[in-house]
């Protein structure tokens, strides 16, 4: 069983502000990942990890940007949101050892709503 | 470039019946991986199966099965005597040799509504 944790579950919030999306895993993994999905459609790659200082963007553009300065925690802040980064962003992590073992595991995602 | 398709975009069933989710991968890579995924309407997706390139051995795990098939770049996914609780998005995926970042990619899903 996986335990990576996402932190809100849900929020509400005004167009301008700045978030930050929390995600947290205790298994160790080197590998963090952000995706962003509309309610059961395609999952979008936005942000990824190696490890500690290392982050990439993924193949969907992004207006967010993230962090990795501790193994277990890989948060992703929007500096200005809009009603367009209304969504549902899930954190994955994984621990490939040499390819195999390369299953993510997922939290249960926020979902975000702009106002 | 790695690529899957799930050509069947929503399916219906009465429970008790048997279902497969169809999945076809396309990859340069002689070694890979693929997985299959659920997500329930509570939305976070559940690990269901990982199958390596180099096995080809089909899968069976209670009603679920997995039938992998190299020659037609297929790792179809059927539920036996499906149940309500089997109503979710299934994602297929299928990663590269390294098993991360942009070499790990997802299937647009396949929606299944399984009714009483």
């Amino acid at each position: 069983e996986a335990d990576i944790y996402q932190t809100p579950r849900y929020l509400v919030i005004g167009t301008g502000k700045k978030i930050t999306l929390e995600c947290s895993q205790t298994m160790g993994h080197d590998k963090m990942y952000w995706y962003q999905q509309d309610p059961g459609m395609e999952l979008h790659l936005i942000h990824y990890s190696y490890g500690v200082n290392s982050t990439e963007k993924g193949d969907l553009s992004s207006e967010s940007t993230v962090s990795r300065i501790r193994t277990e925690h890989f948060p992703l802040t929007l500096e200005s949101a809009r009603p367009s980064h209304t969504s549902q962003y899930l954190c994955a992590s994984s621990d490939p050892t040499g390819g195999v073992n390369c299953e993510q595991y997922f939290g249960p995602g926020t979902r975000l709503t702009v106002t | 470039a790695q690529k899957v398709t799930q050509a069947q975009t929503e399916i219906s069933v009465v429970e008790k019946e048997d279902v497969t989710l169809d999945c076809v991968y396309e990859t340069r890579d002689t070694t890979y991986y693929l997985f299959w995924y659920k997500q329930p309407p509570s939305g976070e997706l559940v690990f269901l199966i990982r199958r390596n390139s180099f096995d080809e051995q089909n899968e069976i795990s209670g009603r679920y099965s997995w039938n992998f098939q190299k020659s037609t770049s297929s790792f179809n996914f059927t539920i036996t005597a499906s149940q309500v609780v089997d109503s979710a998005v299934y994602f297929c995926a299928l990663s590269g040799p390294d098993g991360y970042g942009q070499n790990f990619v997802f299937g647009p899903g396949t929606r299944l509504s399984v009714l009483p």
